[in-house]
């Protein structure tokens, strides 16, 4: 079956830090591809998403690029800040039909000044 | 534009009780997705409305769990009876049309505390 797997928390970064946090994939054809961020109490946003392969998905300083040839949609941002710290969740939508997401465990981030 | 909205945010019951989870969708949106995030996991889909109709509820725990959605709109998702492995944050979320390409908007989540 379809699968995500997020390298596992938690990451501490100091601010101005570079963040990568690898996003592999399990699926057939060309799923769609998500991050979705979870700030402390919220529910979780959509940050990002590609859905089809070599495109790239950006919002808010965060860029992730759909690789088919790897199965993979890494996140990347070239500075973060203190209000970057949230969990950050990979999730993916199989190719045709209905939506049916599945997620990963999610990466906690936290950031220090 | 309103979100997704949820009550109650926070529950504690005792195992054996029941609850009920309300969620009100985003104006026209035709799909409506329930899910379960235990703490330290990702959120696992519970049930999954089109319009009215169930459209996958293959993760749903039918002994104990039963999810409704009246008129294409509101839904309430109940536990009868809760077990201590119920505890968790259930989350809605809605999408306009379920298209696989659609983005999907999640409320703020009701956190189950079960005793």
């Amino acid at each position: 079956g379809d699968s995500v797997t997020q390298m596992e928390g938690p990451v501490t970064l100091s601010e101005e830090a570079f963040l990568t946090i690898n996003c592999t994939y399990t699926a057939t054809g060309y799923p769609s591809l998500f991050w979705y961020v979870q700030y402390p109490g919220e529910g979780l946003q959509l940050l990002l998403k590609a859905t089809k392969a070599d495109d790239k998905g950006s919002n808010k300083g965060f860029e992730a690029t759909y690789r088919k040839e790897t199965t993979s949609f890494h996140l990347e941002k070239g500075s973060v800040q203190v209000s970057d710290s949230a969990v950050y969740f990979c999730a993916l939508i199989p190719e045709g039909g209905y939506q049916k997401v599945t997620f990963g465990i999610g990466t906690k981030l936290q950031v220090i000044p | 534009e309103a979100g997704v909205a949820q009550s109650p945010r926070y529950k504690i019951i005792e195992k054996r009780q029941s609850v009920a989870f309300w969620c009100n969708p985003i104006s026209g949106h035709a799909t409506l997705y329930w899910y379960q995030q235990i703490l330290g996991q990702g959120p696992k889909l519970l049930i999954q409305f089109q319009n009215n109709g169930v459209v996958d509820d293959s993760q749903l725990p039918k002994d104990r769990f039963s999810a409704e959605r009246l008129k294409g709109v509101d839904s309430t998702l109940k536990i009868q009876p809760a077990k201590l492995e119920d505890s968790a944050v259930y989350l809605c979320a809605s999408s306009l049309t379920g298209g696989f390409t659609d983005t999907q908007y999640f409320g703020p989540g009701t956190r189950l505390t079960v005793l």
